[in-house]
């Protein structure tokens, strides 16, 4: 089974609401980070995030190891934010990506 | 700070031909390159892994035979995709860190790879 599950697949914002964005984890782990993926296919990384919280912006990434789930809080949208989020399992050398979040910002 | 450079950004080839994209890593010693590939809809799949002293590791449905790996030094990595056909097109993304307890993973920005 997918061992990097994100949810949801897809979400539709009004500009000023927040987001939320999981990613949940089978296996164990040891850290993970959190993607942009620009509309040219490019990736931004936007949170290393082994543990605990960190927050750049209006970006929140939450991590829980115990319970193997990570959460990328956007709050006050712009259409800006518009895009893919992928999150990843980046312990050791294989990287497992999930299937990314698609969100649409609308003004 | 530390970045990797992927080339070209797009290529387009025709079915049976091959191409080769090539990574650079800036600014640290990429131990460890991985290559994915996104085809259209789909998530990035692991292709191979190139650890410094380290035979090429490929994953499941991906061989050498297909996309030869050259990890020839802490900088620098190549992948070639060998008589490509419609199913080998989408975007290929090399991953570089510098090591298994290294922080982040530093991307290229991508080839993306028309077949006609």
């Amino acid at each position: 089974g997918q061992q990097v599950q994100q949810s949801p697949a897809s979400l539709v914002l009004q500009e000023g609401e927040n987001a939320e964005l999981q990613c949940n984890f089978s296996t164990s782990l040891n850290s993970m980070q959190w993607f942009y993926q620009r509309p040219g296919g490019s990736l931004v990384s936007l949170f290393y995030n082994p543990s605990g919280t960190k927050q750049s912006g209006r970006l929140t990434s939450t991590t829980v190891i115990k319970e193997r789930r990570s959460s990328l809080h956007i709050s006050s949208s712009q259409t800006t934010d518009s895009g893919t989020y992928l999150c990843a399992r980046t312990g050791g050398y294989k990287v497992v990506f999930g299937s990314g979040t698609r969100l649409l910002v609308s003004p | 700070g530390a970045l990797v450079y992927q080339y070209p950004r797009r290529t387009i080839c025709k079915s049976g031909t091959s191409m080769r994209m090539e990574c650079q890593a800036v600014g640290f010693q990429a131990t460890s390159v991985a290559w994915y590939r996104q085809s259209p809809q789909k998530t990035f799949e692991l292709i191979a892994l190139s650890t410094v002293n380290s035979a090429i590791k490929y994953e499941q449905n991906f061989t050498q035979e297909k996309f030869p790996i050259s990890h020839p030094n802490l900088s620098f990595s190549s992948m070639t995709v060998l008589n490509a056909y419609l199913e080998d097109r989408g975007l290929y993304l090399c991953g570089a860190r510098g090591g298994a307890s290294a922080e982040t993973l530093y991307f290229g920005s991508g080839t993306r790879l028309t077949v006609l």
